[in-house]
């Protein structure tokens, strides 16, 4: 079993729709939770970063952190055709390296 | 508008081939990351170094991969011999200690 799960999708939804994506986790030594964005033949890039348990909000994402539930989430509100991409969460060991989940295929449809 | 670069951006090579991916850090970044990207392993952590110092290796098959910073400016990853199983997305990392980790635009890999 993998340390950080995630569905892959493929996710697809129309423009304007809340979006919800999440991964469990099984090691509760993982301090540092984030949710980085793909676009099709790029890099990952930083989305969101948490700490604790609870909801950060930038913009139109929310990122939620459970630690009792081993369960994390990323919420997107009012999806647009931009949004379209793979998001994968990350963990953070104490060692400082990152442990990713396999990623979520999103696709808003315009 | 610092970056990190990689070369090459795409690379088709035989098996039993050596292949060499180069990586860039944002300067003043002391540590480094490389990571392999496949559909099915999704992104996984191969090495990476701090000041130059590898730290962590435990993800990269020792008997063909090699990674080395011979520079604060460049970071290297070797596969010797490659094979058909090696042929994946190859992103570099680099952070200057802080958690966010910036990633290069990868090298695509296919091995015949």
């Amino acid at each position: 079993q993998k340390e950080v799960e995630q569905d892959p999708g493929p996710l697809s939804v129309p423009e304007g729709a809340i979006v919800s994506l999440n991964c469990t986790y099984s090691n509760s030594a993982f301090q540092y939770f984030m949710w980085y964005r793909q676009y099709s033949r790029k890099g990952p890039e930083l989305l969101m970063y948490t700490y604790s348990s609870g909801n950060k909000e930038d913009g139109r994402f929310t990122a939620q952190v459970d630690k009792s539930s081993k369960y994390i989430s990323l919420f997107i509100r009012d999806s647009q055709p931009s949004d379209s991409a793979t998001y994968l969460c990350a963990m953070r060991t104490q060692g400082g390296k990152l442990i990713f989940g396999q990623g979520t295929e999103l696709s808003v449809k315009p | 508008d610092a970056r990190v670069t990689q070369t090459p951006r795409h690379k088709v090579t035989e098996m039993g081939q050596e292949v060499t991916m180069r990586c860039q850090p944002i300067l003043g970044h002391n540590t480094v990351f490389w990571y392999r990207q496949t559909m099915m392993q999704g992104l996984e952590l191969l090495a990476y170094f701090r000041n130059r110092a590898p730290l962590d290796d435990s993800g990269m098959p020792k008997d063909r991969f090699s990674a080395e910073m011979p520079d604060a400016t460049l970071a290297t990853l070797k596969i010797q011999p490659s094979e058909p199983r090696d042929s994946a997305v190859y992103f570099c990392a680099s952070t200057a200690g802080s958690d966010t980790q910036y990633f290069g635009p990868g090298t695509r890999l296919t091995v015949l």
